[in-house]
């Protein structure tokens, strides 16, 4: 099992460009998740997928942020376009169920994202 | 989502036990209590969940209060690689993160 692995671990851009981050859960997980974390807010939950369905975006910081999965193994978070703020470590998180009923979660190790 | 409270940060000596400590007052009687830890430059991991019962792992124990308003996170001999953010999260809806305990181990 090589866990949730996500891409690129480091991404460097100026202001305006399209972001595209990647994460590939752990084989069999239904849930998948997105997370940002600024030393400012800490780790904000902003989307997650059940299924491939997005069930609940309402952490997605404006319109700018989308998330897609478009199948089991695989979902984009991309930014378009993206502004300083947005310079964040960005966490992808799989379970095998509901984490609220007890599922543990496995994150990846992160993208970290400077938008100059 | 249950509000938690933890301490900022805590400190202990290598091979000590450590105690740390979380207060939900506001959980639901079907929130799961959860706790991560995030290492250094590193994504969360799980460390141990439960409900009503006390747990044991490999890595800690969780001791729930008999009211479920409270949790205690056991790590019996802290290493210097538990040095660690610990999240204490009353699950129940997303499994919201607050700002944690930064626990520091001395040698």
């Amino acid at each position: 099992d090589a866990g949730v692995i996500q891409s690129p671990r480091h991404e460097v851009t100026e202001m305006g460009q399209e972001v595209t981050l990647r994460c590939k859960p752990i084989s069999g997980h239904d849930y998948l998740f997105w997370y940002r974390q600024t030393m400012m807010r800490g780790l904000e939950l902003l989307i997650y997928f059940n299924n491939n369905v997005p069930i609940d975006d309402s952490g997605m910081p404006e319109d700018r942020f989308s998330a897609k999965m478009p199948n089991a193994s695989f979902s984009t978070l991309k930014i378009q376009p993206s502004e300083p703020r947005d310079s964040a470590v960005y966490f992808c998180a799989s379970s095998l169920s509901k984490p609220w009923s007890g599922a543990r979660k496995t994150f990846g190790a992160g993208s970290r994202l400077t938008v100059l | 989502d249950a509000k938690t409270t933890q301490p900022n940060s805590m400190e202990s000596n290598e091979e000590e036990p450590v105690h740390l400590p979380c207060n939900h007052s506001t959980i639901s009687g079907t929130d799961y209590i959860h706790w991560y830890r995030q290492l250094p430059s590193q994504g969360p991991e799980y460390v141990i969940h439960g409900l009503t019962s006390n747990v044991n792992n490999r890595m800690a124990s969780l001791a729930i209060a008999e009211d479920r308003k409270s949790s205690t996170l056991i790590l019996h001999r802290a290493t210097l690689r538990d040095a660690a953010v610990y999240y204490c999260i009353p699950g129940g809806g997303k499994l919201i993160f607050g700002q944690g305990t930064e626990l520091s181990v001395k040698p």
